[in-house]
């Protein structure tokens, strides 16, 4: 499949533990945030997002964390799995009628 | 199901060529987008359309064009290829913009 990113931060967690992936974003102004997962040869694809009225969202496993004092995001998978490994992005809303600014990706290694 | 997909999955093409790009959506989303993947860059967006007959600049739309006829389809030309545009390219589409974009499932192109 395609080479996301050689050049990318590595995360590598041993199977079974959590994963904290951060992301610093651009704009204090925006308002809305999601993570995205892309595997190996794929498209990105949603995993969580956040508004900014909130500073925490739980998914199935996953949960975003959003201090916007900091302009930090976070996404913490619980149980990390063979099949967490991948690349993950955020991505911000900028009020405006902008298109999703994407940060540039970390590449999660999960160990057996 | 709706989906969005991309055509070639994998093109090679020699400098100097005009090349287009497929992209087609069955959500009847009013939002598309084009991005370049490349090492280290993470997702740049090249161009993007609001709605039929809308089209914008991203930040590295030097050399390509897109055209918006039908709310479904968001062709991406490249007008005289060029090595520099070797890249992976993902559509993507929304419905809105503070919304989540969906992504196809990437073409690869290699300009030799």
């Amino acid at each position: 499949g395609e080479s996301v990113g050689l050049h990318l931060p590595t995360l590598s967690v041993q199977e079974g533990d959590n994963s904290i992936i951060n992301c610093a974003y651009s704009n204090s102004a925006s308002d809305y945030f999601i993570w995205y997962k892309q595997e190996s040869g794929k498209g990105p694809q949603f995993i969580i997002d956040i508004r900014s009225n909130m500073d925490k969202r739980q998914g199935q496993r996953v949960t975003v964390l959003l201090n916007k004092t900091v302009k930090h995001l976070s996404l913490q998978i619980a149980a990390t799995q063979p099949g967490d490994s991948a690349v993950y992005f955020c991505a911000e809303n900028i009020p405006g009628n902008t298109p999703l600014v994407f940060g540039k990706g970390t590449r999660l290694s999960v160990i057996a | 199901d709706a989906e969005i997909t991309q055509s070639p999955r994998h093109k090679i093409t020699e400098t100097g060529r005009q090349v287009t790009l497929a992209c087609h959506q069955t959500w009847n989303h009013n939002n598309m987008f084009w991005y370049r993947q490349d090492l280290g860059h993470g997702l740049r967006l090249i161009h993007y359309s609001y709605g039929v007959q809308d089209t914008n600049k991203g930040e590295v739309s030097d050399g390509y064009s897109v055209s918006r006829s039908n709310t479904e389809d968001l062709p991406l030309t490249l007008e005289s290829a060029a090595s520099s545009q070797t890249s992976v390219y993902f559509c993507a589409s929304s419905p809105l913009g503070d919304t989540e974009a969906f992504f196809g499932q990437g073409t690869r192109l290699t300009v030799v």
